[in-house]
C-alpha cells in the first residue's frame, strides 16, 4: 500500500524567502507525481506534474523534483510571496488510476 | 473547453439521511474519480468510474455508491449519513486510454456537513 508523507506539516516564513517542501513515498511504482495547491475551503489547483520518467519540472518560481529510487520529491518555491500562503499537497498516480495524497504542508508567508 | 463542475457547493444534512452529489466532467474526458477530504487531511480515494462502470474502489463502505452517465457526468450517493461523513467531496475527471493514464483535473468540491 502506497503511503505518502509530507514534511513539515506547517511552515511560516517571511516574504522573499526561498523554501523547500518535502514529500516521501513508499512505493516507487508510480505513473506520475503532482503537486497541488489548496486554498482554505477550496478545491485543488494543479501546480506541477512530473512523469515517472522525468526528474524535474519548473513553472515560474516553482520547481519540483522527483527521485523514485529514494522515494522523494521536493517542491522549491523561490522568493515567496504572501499570495503563496496555502496548503500544498503532493499526490502520486498509481495503478488503478487512483491518486494517493499526503496530508499536506500548510504554508504561511508573512509580509 | 469547460472545466470540472460540482453541485451543490455546500450541503447540510442530518445523521441517517441520504445525499447525492453531482459532477460534470471536463469536455473530452471519460473517467471520473471521487475523493473525500476530511478537515486537515489529504483527499482519500473513494472510487472511479470509467465508461459508466466502477473501475476501482478505495476503503469506503457500500453505503457510498456512484453512477456515471453516458455523457460521462457522475453522481456520488451516500446513504445512512454519519457524522464522520462531514468532509469536502472532490470530483476529478481525466481521459483514460487503454494503455495509459492521464492527468486528473479537479472540481471545486462540495462541502457536506452532517449534523
Amino acid at each position: 500500500k502506497q503511503e505518502v508523507t509530507q514534511i513539515p506539516a506547517a511552515l511560516s516564513v517571511p516574504e522573499g524567502e526561498n523554501l523547500v517542501l518535502n514529500c516521501s513515498f513508499t512505493d516507487s511504482a508510480i505513473y506520475n507525481l503532482q503537486w497541488f495547491r489548496q486554498d482554505p475551503g477550496k478545491g485543488l489547483t494543479s501546480l506541477l506534474l512530473i512523469q515517472s520518467s522525468q526528474r524535474e519540472q519548473t513553472s515560474g518560481r516553482l520547481n519540483a523534483s522527483l527521485d523514485k529510487s529514494s522515494g522523494r520529491s521536493t517542491l522549491y518555491i523561490a522568493a515567496s510571496q504572501p499570495g503563496d500562503s496555502a496548503t500544498y499537497l503532493c499526490a502520486l498516480l498509481t495503478s488503478g488510476s487512483r491518486l494517493t495524497f499526503g496530508e499536506g504542508t500548510q504554508l504561511t508567508v508573512n509580509p | 473547453e469547460t472545466g470540472v463542475t460540482q453541485s451543490p457547493t455546500h450541503l447540510i444534512k442530518t445523521r441517517g439521511q441520504q445525499v447525492t452529489l453531482r459532477c460534470s466532467s471536463q469536455s473530452g474526458h471519460n473517467t471520473v474519480s471521487w475523493y473525500q477530504q476530511a478537515l486537515g487531511q489529504g483527499p482519500q480515494f473513494i472510487f472511479q468510474y470509467y465508461r459508466e462502470e466502477e473501475n476501482g474502489r478505495g476503503n469506503f463502505p457500500p453505503r457510498f455508491s456512484g453512477l456515471q452517465f453516458p455523457n460521462y457526468s457522475s453522481e456520488l450517493n451516500v446513504n445512512a449519513l454519519e457524522l464522520d461523513d462531514s468532509a469536502l467531496y472532490l470530483c476529478a475527471s481525466s481521459h483514460q486510454r487503454e494503455t495509459n493514464t492521464d492527468t486528473q483535473y479537479f472540481g471545486p468540491g462540495t462541502r457536506l456537513t452532517v449534523l
